[in-house]
């Protein structure tokens, strides 16, 4: 199975700031790569799919790169409403897998 | 608007048996895989199972494989999860949810609301 590690686990930050997760695979996924946003209570939603690609309605802040192992989620300028738990996950081969998530909270 | 509707969760014993279901509606069901994922009380996500849009192949991690079954009703836009031989570390938040694409490995775009599954005595 290919094993997803995400850092950090959690990030202090504030409104406006430039946030930065990554997330790295144990092995080659090339593109393979999604991100999700989850807040407390509710389900997840994607963000980011083949690794750069926006999903319908995210918005532009958000921006994905990477391919082989190596990918990062960044957020140009926190706001508010992005203060959440993101998980990266990879969809090359079944297993599907997720990294352990990231918090990013309120500093 | 994608929906996804799960129901069938519960409390149930250890040994037991629950049956999950999920009614999609707002795309073409037939045309895209589907997945149930898992979110213990306070972890992270964990993908349980697969199925390809035809229902010809299905996919499952190792922690369930011989105990659960993921089956789809493409006449009737439903997704299943039959759940068997029940642990208490199945206990879990389980979300059916859709992928983007007619085979499973691939991103999940839409996800439903969650239904939980207690296992305990």
């Amino acid at each position: 199975d290919i094993q997803m590690t995400q850092s950090p686990s959690s990030v202090s930050a504030s409104v406006g700031d430039r946030v930065t997760i990554t997330c790295r695979a144990s092995q080659g996924i090339s593109s393979w790569l999604a991100w999700y946003q989850q807040k407390p209570g509710k389900a997840p939603k994607l963000l980011i799919y083949a690794a750069s690609s926006l999903h319908t309605g995210v918005p532009s802040r958000f921006s994905g790169s990477g391919s082989g192992t190596d990918f990062t989620l960044t957020i140009s300028s926190l706001q508010p409403e992005d203060f959440a738990t993101y998980y990266c996950q990879q969809a090359n081969s079944s297993p599907l897998t997720f990294g352990g998530g990231t918090k990013v909270e309120i500093k | 608007e994608v929906q996804l509707l799960e129901s069938g969760g519960g409390l149930v014993q250890p040994g037991g048996s629950l049956r999950l279901s999920c009614a999609a509606s707002g795309f073409t069901f037939s045309s895209y895989a589907m997945s149930w994922v898992r979110q213990a009380p306070g972890k992270g996500l964990e993908w349980v199972s697969g199925i390809i849009a035809s229902g010809g192949r299905t996919y499952y991690a190792d922690s369930v494989k011989g105990r659960f079954t993921i089956s789809r009703d493409n006449s009737r836009n439903t997704l299943y999860l039959q759940m068997n031989s029940l642990r208490a570390e199945d206990t879990a938040v389980y979300y059916c949810a859709k992928g983007g694409l007619a085979i499973v490995t691939a991103a999940i775009d839409y996800w439903g609301q969650g239904t939980l599954v207690t296992v305990t005595s």
